[in-house]
């Protein structure tokens, strides 16, 4: 079935250790994207990818990092994870980063930093 | 700044018809998107409008008005299954969304 995973699901992580989240798509989108939803809040750019080898900031990458080595895998990087970073992450694709392009989600991970 | 305001939380009965409206400030334009997000899962695409006028898809609207920095989204003949948060996105010039933070409906008999 052709769409985006996420991998894991859920994760509790002791404040300080690194995490990585993983996310693939099998749609050959060229851009991708990974988000964090907090309660109140709209969702928020972490970082993205427009085309494979190719990075960028969002609106909020501190303490975050991410790669995109081939089309199908952008995972993201806590390098020394902070309760400020509990969360649900969510990575997006779309065909291209132009208008008119929907952003497909994938079902999100569930991190709760303590 | 760049900015989405939406209403928080709107309560309307089955069968009936809600309008949620958004308001938008980005740098740069290139449409307004809405999703659908039912409790613990994933956005899901609803509607796309870059130019201004009503586009209609099935019990779904969306309206646009470019020089007021305006969009709708109008649900018809409400089902019970359409309770869920409804997001307004404004993709700016970079083609990056910024995203309101999300107006949840609930649905009573």
């Amino acid at each position: 079935i052709a769409g985006i995973t996420q991998a894991p699901t859920s994760q509790i992580l002791a404040a300080g250790r690194r995490m990585t989240l993983r996310c693939t798509q099998d749609m050959r989108h060229n851009a991708m994207y990974w988000y964090r939803q907090d309660l109140g809040l709209g969702l928020r750019l972490i970082h993205y990818s427009n085309t494979a080898g190719t990075t960028g900031k969002g609106e909020v990458p501190d303490g975050y990092s991410v790669s995109r080595a081939n089309t199908d895998d952008f995972p993201l990087t806590l390098a020394s994870a902070v309760p400020s970073q509990t969360s649900v992450y969510f990575c997006a694709s779309s065909e291209i980063p132009a208008g008119g392009n929907e952003q497909f989600f994938g079902p999100g991970t569930r991190l709760t930093v303590l | 700044g760049q900015n989405i305001d939406q209403p928080t939380e709107m309560t309307a009965t089955e069968g009936a018809i809600v309008q949620i409206n958004c308001t938008y400030q980005t740098s740069g334009f290139n449409g307004l998107f809405w999703y659908q997000q039912h409790a613990g899962e994933a956005p899901t695409f609803l509607s796309y409008n870059v130019l201004d006028g009503l586009e209609e898809k099935g019990r779904f609207s969306s309206f646009l008005s470019r020089s007021k920095g305006y969009s709708y989204l109008l649900l018809k003949e409400l089902q019970m299954k359409d309770s869920a948060s409804y997001l307004c996105a404004a993709m700016d010039s970079n083609y990056q969304l910024i995203w309101g933070a999300g107006t949840k409906l609930i649905i009573k008999p």
